[in-house]
């Protein structure tokens, strides 16, 4: 069965500074990892996804995660945060071939000036 | 290019009525998938349809059905409705390629009295 935990409940970080968002997986076999972003009464935004290859992906508005295989986590990462960074945030993972996303139960990111 | 789109916004029902819930996937994607997302969690996979076939079904009971339509539209049915159905209802669609990642709508606020 996939999992996906999300440690923190609520992130805190100055606008400028660096931030990160943890999240670890449990997943048989090859796992396909997303993250995704929610505003307040919207759906999700994809951010950025690992499949294989390198381990430091970029995707959107400046984002990047680290995979770690041996730690079995997807941390998402932003050099300096900006106020409207402040939103919801999810990790995804989903089985090779598989056909559904396991999510985790999110982590609101909160950016302050 | 339009995103998933998804109707209605919101939608309020009484216990023991049915719901249909509406999407219209990003062109050219022919895989849908629904989600339940209850407030303070993150999304639960329902179904996912491709091809207007059911490649695979959560752990959610037999009062919830879903069809795709030779458009690649989708919709979802929930019958003999219980409080509990109270929900964000979330449509996404994705493209062909089992890493493609999945494109959210906005998706249908369930409220239930």
């Amino acid at each position: 069965a996939q999992s996906v935990a999300q440690p923190e409940d609520q992130v805190n970080v100055a606008e400028g500074n660096p931030l990160t968002v943890k999240c670890t997986y449990s997943v048989s076999g090859n796992p396909y990892l997303f993250w995704y972003v929610q505003y307040p009464n919207r759906g999700l935004q994809f951010l950025l996804k690992y499949i294989t290859g390198d381990n430091l992906v970029k995707g959107s508005y400046g984002f990047e995660a680290e995979f770690n295989k041996s730690q079995t986590s997807f941390h998402l990462k932003k050099p300096s945060a900006l106020v409207s960074d402040s939103a919801l945030y999810f990790c995804a993972v989903k089985r090779e071939y598989g056909n559904k996303l396991v999510f985790g139960a999110g982590t609101i990111l909160r950016v302050k000036s | 290019d339009a995103g998933v789109t998804q109707s209605p916004t919101h939608l309020i029902k009484t216990r023991g009525q049915h719901v249909t819930l509406r999407c219209s996937p990003i062109s050219g994607h022919k895989s849908v998938s629904w989600y339940q997302q209850v407030l303070g969690q993150g999304p639960q996979f329902i179904f996912q349809y491709y091809e207007k076939e059911e490649r695979g079904r959560g752990n959610f009971p037999d009062r919830f059905s879903a069809r795709q339509f030779p458009n690649y539209s989708s919709e979802l049915n929930v019958n003999a409705l219980l409080l509990g159905d109270s929900a964000l209802y979330l449509c996404a669609s994705s493209g062909s390629g089992v890493a493609q990642p999945q494109h959210f709508g906005d998706g249908t606020r369930l409220s239930i009295l």
